[in-house]
């Protein structure tokens, strides 16, 4: 399958915790790489691999997975991360790459 | 500081090639990761469209793959797309990124700024 499905929205009061998920078939193999997207900026590398953060990144942003599902999680959610957040992978054949719908996050 | 930088037309016509070239400063292409473009139409979600090593090993979308076209110039530091036979469903922001490819683990660390095509006659 070469789909991974996120909730179209979520959100989060200041200063609480979290979750956004990805579903698809292809996280039984490969690790979801999550991507955070302002309005009217480039998306930006937040969280790749088992749970692994680029430079740069909060702490607070932490990733996670299990079986066909994986998760992005903000605890402490700031003002500045309402974004859309977008979910990657590998399809199963491991020879093309698929992106989540996205999920925007509001922080309230 | 690596860098990526597309350039291209903002505005194709129908049925025409859409041709965009991604420029990275900071970092060899020939020094190793893929590379790869992605796209956003107006409103939309992100879309992968093809990742290339500077090898020439290329992986395209099914669904744009008669119509993609990625290159590799290394003496210039760029990679490039073709899109042949464009319609209005191709306009959108094109992005150009470094890709790392793992073994269960893949990533797009380095993005542009992205690029705004058009396809209007």
């Amino acid at each position: 399958s070469s789909e991974l499905t996120q909730d179209p929205a979520v959100s989060v009061a200041l200063g609480q915790t979290v979750r956004i998920t990805c579903q698809g078939d292809s996280l039984r193999s490969y690790y979801a790489s999550w991507y955070q997207q302002k309005p009217g900026q480039a998306p930006v590398l937040v969280i790749f691999g088992k749970n692994n953060r680029p430079s740069g990144i909060p702490d607070r942003f932490s990733g996670s997975s299990s079986g066909n599902a994986a998760s992005l999680t903000i605890t402490g959610a700031q003002a500045e991360d309402e974004a859309d957040y977008y979910c990657n992978s590998r399809d199963s054949s491991g020879n093309l790459w698929v992106f989540g719908g996205g999920t925007t996050l509001t922080v309230l | 500081q690596v860098q990526l930088q597309e350039s291209g037309p903002g505005l194709v016509k129908p049925s025409e090639t859409l041709s965009l070239t991604c420029t990275v400063s900071g970092y060899s292409i020939s020094s190793g990761y893929y590379w790869g473009w992605i796209r956003q139409p107006p409103g939309k979600g992100l879309g992968w469209i093809a990742n290339i090593y500077h090898s020439g090993t290329t992986y395209y979308n099914p669904s744009l793959k008669s119509r993609v076209t990625m290159s590799v110039d290394t003496s210039k530091n760029q990679f490039s797309l073709k899109l042949s036979s464009v319609t209005a469903a191709d306009t959108a922001v094109y992005y150009c990124a470094r890709v790392l490819l793992g073994v269960a683990s893949d990533y797009m660390d380095v993005w542009g700024k992205g690029t705004t095509v058009s396809v209007s006659s």
